[in-house]
């Protein structure tokens, strides 16, 4: 069973616009969150992470929110740009427990 | 530091041969990660080690699948004998601590049997 899971394998934006990536969890208890992107043949490489002290943390045109209650995150980039084509993955690093999604692949229509 | 270094970057194999991924972390990290990426499932954590010790192989999908970290700057992932389903690509991950810390991903190694 998927421990964390982006229900969107897919999205398309315009160039200038946001991009929002959403991510759900099961277990009240993780708490630490990441942000990985993906390039093709590469490895994930980290974006950003929050702790579940926070609720928002930013960091340029990343921001990631939190919701503790509704077990849910998300990711904006704002604006979104050409090159932020790629695949995110949603992952949780808590303990000895790592679990990551299945990945949203985003598309930035130039 | 050169990151994680994964080889081969591609392995094409035959069903029922021995398969041997490697890995090398970045110096100074004390836990290894192994994963596996299907589209169906997303990454899966296969094993990870803490100070080259296992920790948890229970993400192992069963006995034809073993690994190794016989030092601080070397792992391996083995596989034997291999299966079509096993097709996948396979990445190696270091981060100084386990839990609540940024894993850092080697390239992956793109496995096919056939």
């Amino acid at each position: 069973d998927q421990q964390v899971k982006q229900n969107s394998p897919s999205l398309s934006v315009q160039e200038g616009r946001i991009s929002i990536l959403n991510c759900d969890y099961t277990n009240s208890m993780f708490d630490y969150f990441l942000w990985y992107k993906k390039y093709p043949a590469e490895g994930p490489t980290f974006l950003i992470s929050i702790s579940s002290i926070k609720d928002k943390n930013e960091d340029g045109r990343f921001t990631v929110f939190l919701n503790k209650s509704a077990k849910h995150l998300s990711l904006h980039i704002v604006p979104s740009q050409p090159g932020d084509s790629a695949v995110y993955f949603c992952a949780t690093n808590t303990g000895n427990q790592f679990y990551f999604g299945t990945g949203t692949s985003l598309t930035v229509i130039p | 530091d050169a990151g994680v270094i994964q080889s081969p970057r591609h392995e094409v194999t035959e069903m029922g041969q021995e398969v041997t991924l490697r890995c090398k972390p970045i110096s100074g990290h004390n836990s290894l990660f192994w994963y596996r990426q299907t589209m169906m499932r997303g990454l899966e954590l296969l094993i990870y080690f803490n100070n080259n010790v296992p920790i948890d192989d229970s993400g192992m999908p069963e006995d034809r699948f073993s690994a190794k970290m016989p030092n601080a700057s070397f792992s391996t992932l083995k596989i034997q004998p291999s299966e079509p389903r096993d097709s996948a690509v396979y990445f190696c991950a270091s981060s100084f601590e386990a839990g609540g810390d940024t894993q850092y991903f080697g390239p992956g190694t793109r496995l096919t049997v056939l």
